[in-house]
């Protein structure tokens, strides 16, 4: 079945700098890649997802790119402010398997002041 | 629009003691309903699917069961806890959008089993 692993686990950035988060699948039938932000005691919440038509799609600070070849697709955040900090968590699904999202480790993000 | 609902947000619950803990979703029809489980600091861990109604898929063997008697109410329970049983429970619906899927979920139930 599918895989989806995520790095790092832990990424501890200056404010202002850039923060890429990085997913590999194993599936190459997946074809929808979601990223969710997950913040310390709440609930995940989708922030941006992407389609295996598409190669990037970007949202304000926030960035995702796909790379179906190499089977891989990360999540780029620009100019990071402290309310970035929390745990991402990268998923893929694909339709044979009823879109059942296999989710990645998902990487904790600190933005340091 | 489309709410889910999970109760209770924190549960603190004696070892051996049965555990309930229900997710009703309003403004959809036939979801996709998921529990899943996070220990603190860890990942998301999926523990039951439901495509439909009665429809329950177990993805970790435990002491945990779910039930779904209705198309949008989803049960997580068990007959005694463990300890182990601890951690962040999260109910999720998902329904196909324009060809994907994407996952809604609920407050989250924090339990501690002592």
């Amino acid at each position: 079945g599918e895989n989806v692993e995520q790095h790092p686990s832990t990424l501890s950035v200056q404010e202002g700098d850039s923060a890429v988060i990085k997913c590999t699948y194993s599936d190459s039938a997946s074809n929808y890649f979601p990223w969710y932000k997950q913040e310390l005691g709440k609930r995940p919440q989708l922030i941006i997802d992407i389609r295996s038509n598409v190669g990037e799609k970007k949202d304000q600070r926030i960035a995702v790119t796909l790379n179906k070849t190499a089977k891989h697709f990360s999540l780029h955040i620009t100019e990071t402010q402290p309310e970035d900090s929390a745990v991402y968590f990268c998923a893929a699904s694909k339709k044979d398997s009823n879109y059942q999202l296999i989710w990645g480790a998902g990487t904790k993000l600190i933005i340091k002041p | 629009s489309q709410t889910i609902h999970q109760w209770p947000a924190t549960l603190v619950q004696p070892v051996g003691s049965p555990l309930s803990l229900e997710c009703t979703v309003e403004g959809t029809s036939n979801p996709n309903l998921y529990w899943y489980r996070q220990a603190a600091g860890r990942g998301l861990q999926l523990l039951f699917y439901s495509v439909g109604i009665g429809q329950i898929s177990s993805e970790v063997p435990q002491n945990l069961s779910a039930s779904r008697p209705q198309d949008r109410q989803f049960i997580l329970s068990s007959k005694k806890l463990l300890l182990s049983d601890s951690g962040f429970y999260l109910c999720a619906w998902s329904t196909l959008l324009k060809g994907y899927t994407e996952a809604f979920f609920g407050q989250g139930t924090r339990l501690t089993v002592v």
